[in-house]
């Protein structure tokens, strides 16, 4: 079936530099896409989101890139924090009723 | 402000047992939805809720029912528990106007079946 998926299983980064974390998605239906946060023994914690009309969107310090040529979502993180260690899932919404998630990013910052 | 509260944290339940996950909301949230977690995988929709006395079927339904009969609860029920739904559930819910990307997930019940 139709599905999100992300490149990278762990991304190891240095304390204060940008982390890019790659998703990409198979369902050109879909039209709006968020990233999580998970940390440790915690529920998933909305980051960010795009609809599909937009190719770019920032936030603080966090900026998601869409890209519905190739199906492909990224999550940048600028001057990277510890506090940003965690699992990042990118998901999508299809208009239908479900979200769907991806396998999920660990990111790793090295002091 | 709670937010979304489940309960219980941890359970361990003998495969073939029966058992009632807790989900409740303060935030007058219409959509609610349930999702297991396997280890290394991304969450997985069981069901799900538009509002008060409606439900319906998410990707992985089968083994659990649920009910929705105010709109502050929405609890996850195992018919007869199996080790292949050893997971962590979590809950979560959403206002009409954000729909099912403004989610608000609880802290999780981590469940074991031997």
């Amino acid at each position: 079936g139709e599905s999100v998926g992300l490149h990278l299983p762990t991304l190891s980064v240095q304390e204060g530099d940008n982390s890019i974390i790659n998703c990409a998605y198979s369902n050109s239906a879909s039209d709006y896409f968020i990233w999580y946060k998970q940390e440790s023994g915690k529920g998933p914690q909305f980051i960010i989101d795009i609809r599909s009309n937009m190719d770019k969107r920032q936030g603080q310090r966090v900026t998601v890139l869409l890209n519905k040529t190739v199906k492909h979502l990224s999550l940048q993180i600028a001057a990277t924090q510890p506090g940003d260690s965690a699992v990042y899932f990118c998901a999508e919404n299809n208009a239908g009723n479900m979200l769907t998630f991806g396998g999920g990013t660990r990111l790793m910052v090295k002091p | 402000n709670a937010g979304v509260t489940q309960t219980p944290k941890f359970q361990v339940l003998k495969t073939g047992q029966s058992m009632t996950l807790q989900c409740a909301q303060d935030m007058n949230h219409e959509y609610m939805s349930w999702y297991r977690q396997d280890p290394g995988m991304g969450l997985r929709l069981i069901h799900y809720s538009v509002g008060a006395g409606i439900t319906d079927q998410g990707e992985v339904p089968n083994g659990y029912n649920v009910s929705r009969s105010t709109t502050e609860d929405f609890p996850l029920r195992l018919l007869s528990a199996a080790p292949s739904q050893t997971s962590v559930y979590f809950c979560a819910s959403s206002s009409r106007d954000r729909g099912f990307g403004g989610y608000t997930f609880g802290s999780g019940t981590r469940l074991t079946v031997v």
